[in-house]
């Protein structure tokens, strides 16, 4: 079983300073894909990034990026020039390829890490 | 383009109740997915549907719930007999088969309480 870790429970930066969030998991699936989810206040879970583990290039959508680490089983969300829309929580996520193995296409998440943008 | 919605938004029962909770995902999204999310916790999967067929459960799902999604639009999940344990947030998910990509848009949520 995939199993996703975060180890920051919570975490704060200053509006337009940058904060990287930590992600590992855990797999023996040689293909698989992770996704990062952002849940605001009361409001519903958002997309911010996704990676094809096939795929060594490190994914970025505006001002997300991500470090995908493979053989370490690392993937950490950077957040550069932070917004105050950004306080949330943010959820790692782990979804196998069913024909390259075992995997399922149910999603897999961390605990979260909630974030507090500072004005 | 609407997104996946989710109906009533917040329900309150008492314990040994019945309660019916309805996800419409986005057009044409042939899979949807139902995820339970508690209190400081990331959700955790119930079941899926492709289409009509309900293709995978979890451990989670006891015998007390159950899902449908009758003609592969729609789905209903049902907890027959709540309990104090089943107070969450109740999430659905929708994504569109497209080669092996499968990304989950998830609808606002159910919030249960059980009192």
């Amino acid at each position: 079983a995939q199993t996703v870790t975060q180890s920051q429970p919570e975490m704060s930066v200053q509006e337009a300073e940058t904060v990287t969030l930590s992600c590992t998991y855990d797999t023996s699936e040689s293909n698989y894909y992770l996704f990062w989810y952002k849940q605001p206040p009361s409001r519903q879970m958002i997309l911010v990034i996704r990676q094809e583990a096939y795929k060594q290039q490190n994914a970025t959508e505006n001002r997300f990026s991500v470090n995908f680490q493979k053989a370490a089983k690392s993937f950490s969300l950077k957040i550069s020039d932070s917004q105050l829309g950004d306080t949330a929580m943010y959820f790692c996520a782990f979804r196998g390829v069913p024909y390259s193995g075992a995997g399922s296409y149910q999603l897999t998440f961390g605990k979260g890490t909630k974030l507090s943008v500072i004005p | 383009d609407t997104g996946v919605s989710q109906d009533p938004r917040h329900k309150i029962t008492k314990r040994g109740q019945n309660v019916t909770f309805r996800c419409d995902p986005i057009s044409e999204h042939n899979r949807l997915y139902w995820y339970r999310q508690t209190l400081g916790q990331g959700p955790e999967f119930l079941t899926y549907f492709q289409n009509e067929a309900q293709l995978e459960k979890s451990r989670l799902l006891s015998d007390r719930f159950s899902a449908e999604r009758p003609k592969g639009s729609f789905s209903t999940l049902e907890i027959q007999r709540t309990e104090q344990g089943d107070s969450a947030m109740y999430l659905c998910a929708s994504s569109l088969i497209s080669g092996s990509t499968d990304t989950q848009y998830f609808g606002p949520g159910t919030r249960l309480t059980v009192l």
